[in-house]
């Protein structure tokens, strides 16, 4: 079955860039029946859907974040990434990766990764 | 975006009850509603898809209804595995997909 870790710092100074790895095992990240999503959650926002990435390179990205985050894939290594930049306390958070389904009905975010702590502080 | 809000935002219930969560959604979402349970220090783990339908794996004392803009999520006798908080998220508007603010379920 499918499943997904999450990598990167734990700890980035505010302004500077967030980078975060997801390395898909036991499934192909070219699956065509899947998108590759970011989600984070914080106490103070609950969960929010950063964006979504395809094999083929299509991104989505929540419109609140868009002006500052990238999301691209490694098909070569089956992993996905995610950049933000700028980042401020605001974004300190446990950022998840997920599978999502590529249809438009039904869509669920399943599974997801353990998740890593993002602390954003100098 | 889709605004959504939970109620209660917390619970406290006994073993063996019947709890029901609420979810609304500030547009129609038709089914497009999925619940997810999240214990702590873990991740959420998906439940119930498009309204109603059980993901593989869930215990059947788990079941969803509603469509438009209001939704429950119940548990029927409630087991001490359930106590966690609970999310609900639509998937209409996929730019942004949305997630409600969650119930917390804990033991009275």
């Amino acid at each position: 079955q499918v499943q997904l870790l999450e990598s990167g710092p734990g700890l980035v100074k505010p302004s500077e860039t967030l980078s975060l790895t997801c390395t898909v095992s036991g499934g192909s990240i070219i699956d065509s029946s899947y998108f590759w999503a970011w989600i984070r959650q914080s106490p103070g926002e609950g969960l929010e859907w950063i964006g979504s990435v395809y094999h083929s390179g299509t991104v989505y990205y929540n419109p609140s974040l868009k002006s500052r985050i990238t999301m691209s894939v490694d098909t070569s290594k089956n992993y996905f990434s995610l950049t933000l930049t700028s980042v401020t306390a605001a974004d300190t958070a446990v950022y998840y990766c997920a599978r999502r389904r590529a249809v438009v009905f039904p869509n669920w975010f399943d599974p997801w990764g353990q998740g890593t702590l993002v602390t954003v502080s100098s | 975006d889709i605004q959504m809000t939970q109620s209660p935002s917390s619970l406290s219930a006994s073993v063996g009850d019947r709890v029901t969560l609420t979810c609304r959604a500030s547009q129609s979402i038709s089914n497009h509603l999925n619940w997810y349970q999240q214990k702590p220090g873990k991740a959420p783990k998906l439940l119930i898809y498009g309204a109603s339908v059980l993901q593989s794996g869930v215990p059947s004392r788990f079941s969803g209804s509603g469509s438009g803009t209001d939704f429950t999520l119940t548990i029927s006798n409630l087991q001490r595995d359930d106590f966690a908080t609970y999310y609900c998220q639509q998937s209409f508007n996929t730019i942004p997909f949305t997630f409600g603010p969650g119930t917390k379920v804990d033991i009275k």
